[in-house]
């Protein structure tokens, strides 16, 4: 089993849709979750850090957390075309180690 | 330069040659990162130092694989006799607080 795991996609919305993208993990006593986008061709970058039961929101992201379900999950409201990349679910159980999942591929499509 | 800077960007070896590919982090960052990405996967953990140790190397996938950090600033991944299974991006990231990474721009490594 791996430390994360995220439906790869492809998962299409429509722009100004709300996309949902989910992340489950094993490690019951992790701490720290993040959303990490990737344009293709390109480095990963940090848009969401969660640590707590609840949500996050940051503009137009929001981060849940449901550490009894060991679930992380971001929604996008207003989806971009700008949007569209692949997103990286990463969690950080022990402090020396950012356990990522495969990611998810989004399309918003105009 | 204020990011973390990865060199080199693309880099074509024949089967059994050796490599090494080096990470210059952020100015400051005390911990360094190396995760490997192959085409359609997310990054799989390598290694980490802290300043100059090497405080985690279980994700090295063989004895092939050897990092390096010895003045906990620039960092070197090597690979010897490289394999074509090895082909993939070399990503380094560095942090201040092991919260939030700042990746590079990686390495993209073909072996032939």
């Amino acid at each position: 089993q791996k430390e994360v795991e995220q439906n790869s996609g492809p998962l299409s919305v429509p722009e100004g849709a709300i996309a949902s993208l989910n992340c489950t993990y094993s490690d019951r006593g992790s701490q720290s979750f993040f959303w990490y986008r990737q344009y293709s061709g390109k480095s990963p970058e940090l848009i969401m850090s969660i640590y707590s039961n609840g949500d996050k929101e940051d503009g137009r992201f929001t981060a849940q957390l449901n550490k009894a379900s060991q679930y992380v999950s971001l929604l996008i409201r207003d989806s971009q075309p700008s949007d569209s990349a692949t997103y990286l679910c990463a969690v950080n159980p022990t402090g020396n180690q950012f356990y990522f999942g495969t990611g998810t591929s989004l399309t918003v499509i105009p | 330069g204020a990011g973390v800077s990865q060199s080199p960007r693309y880099k074509v070896a024949k089967r059994g040659q050796d490599v090494a590919l080096r990470c210059d982090p952020i100015s400051g960052h005390v911990s360094l990162f190396w995760y490997q990405q192959a085409l359609g996967q997310g990054p799989e953990f390598l290694t980490y130092f802290q300043n100059e140790a090497q405080l985690d190397k279980s994700g090295l996938p063989s004895d092939r694989f050897f990092a390096e950090r010895p003045e906990g600033s620039v960092s070197t991944l090597k690979i010897q006799r490289t394999q074509q299974e090895d082909s993939a991006v070399y990503l380094c990231a560095s942090s201040t607080s092991n919260e939030k990474l700042f990746f590079g721009s990686g390495t993209q490594l073909s072996v032939l």
